[in-house]
């Protein structure tokens, strides 16, 4: 099993480029969750999906939109980058009723210049 | 938002000693987790804590659900070179739908 799959691993972007950020998982979760970490910060939740055909967002949703576009994938599109927008962006899914399901793809590295 | 404070944010230890770090907040969580995350990879689940004053071990490392549902530790034992890492505290706060709140992590670089 490959878990969950982020892609691209890094990325470039100019201000007021755009762009999408793709996860998938193979786990058959129902959850997924779409988080950015900061030096010196935990993850900040950005936007979540609690089951198939459902978005909501999260601490941190201004500049992003997202896509649940089957049950494996979940994708998060930046319309505009700005360079506040400078981070790494992880993707994870959850097993319904469990933590311990929680799993977390290896990121995305992204630099808006 | 929400905040955990997570302490001590770097830690500088010889192998072989013992490692203490916490979290705490002003606000009352059902769920503790503390996560390990290793350069370029995503944080891993190291222990979940369901109940006030639970006391959790996972080989090496033990973790703790204070009584007050505001804080928790996590000790690890006899530290060795793969321990090296980020390791963070997360919440789950009473009354959410499995939303995490995260702590900032703690640092862990072990001295040669």
């Amino acid at each position: 099993n490959a878990g969950v799959t982020q892609t691209p691993k890094f990325q470039v972007l100019k201000t007021g480029q755009s762009m999408t950020l793709q996860c998938a998982q193979d786990m058959n979760h129902n959850s997924m969750y779409w988080y950015r970490q900061d030096p010196g910060m935990g993850l900040r939740l950005i936007y979540y999906s609690a089951s198939e055909g459902t978005t909501d967002k999260g601490e941190v949703p201004n500049g992003y939109n997202v896509s649940r576009l089957n049950k494996r994938e979940f994708s998060l599109r930046l319309e505009s980058a700005a360079p506040s927008q400078t981070s790494v962006y992880f993707c994870a899914s959850r097993k319904t009723g469990s933590f311990y399901g929680y799993t977390f793809g290896s990121g995305t590295r992204l630099t808006v210049v | 938002g929400q905040q955990l404070n997570q302490s001590p944010q770097s830690m500088f230890i010889q192998e072989g000693e013992d490692v203490s770090m916490n979290c705490t907040s002003s606000s009352i969580f059902n769920t503790w987790l503390w996560y390990k995350q290793d350069p370029g990879e995503g944080p891993v689940l190291l222990i979940a804590l369901y109940k006030a004053g639970e006391l959790t071990s996972n080989g090496r490392l033990t973790a703790q659900f204070g009584i007050t549902r505001k804080d928790s530790f996590l000790n690890i034992s006899a530290s060795i070179p793969s321990d090296v890492g980020i390791y963070f505290c997360a919440g789950q706060l009473r009354d959410s739908n499995y939303q995490l709140i995260w702590g900032a992590g703690t640092k862990l670089i072990i001295k040669p």
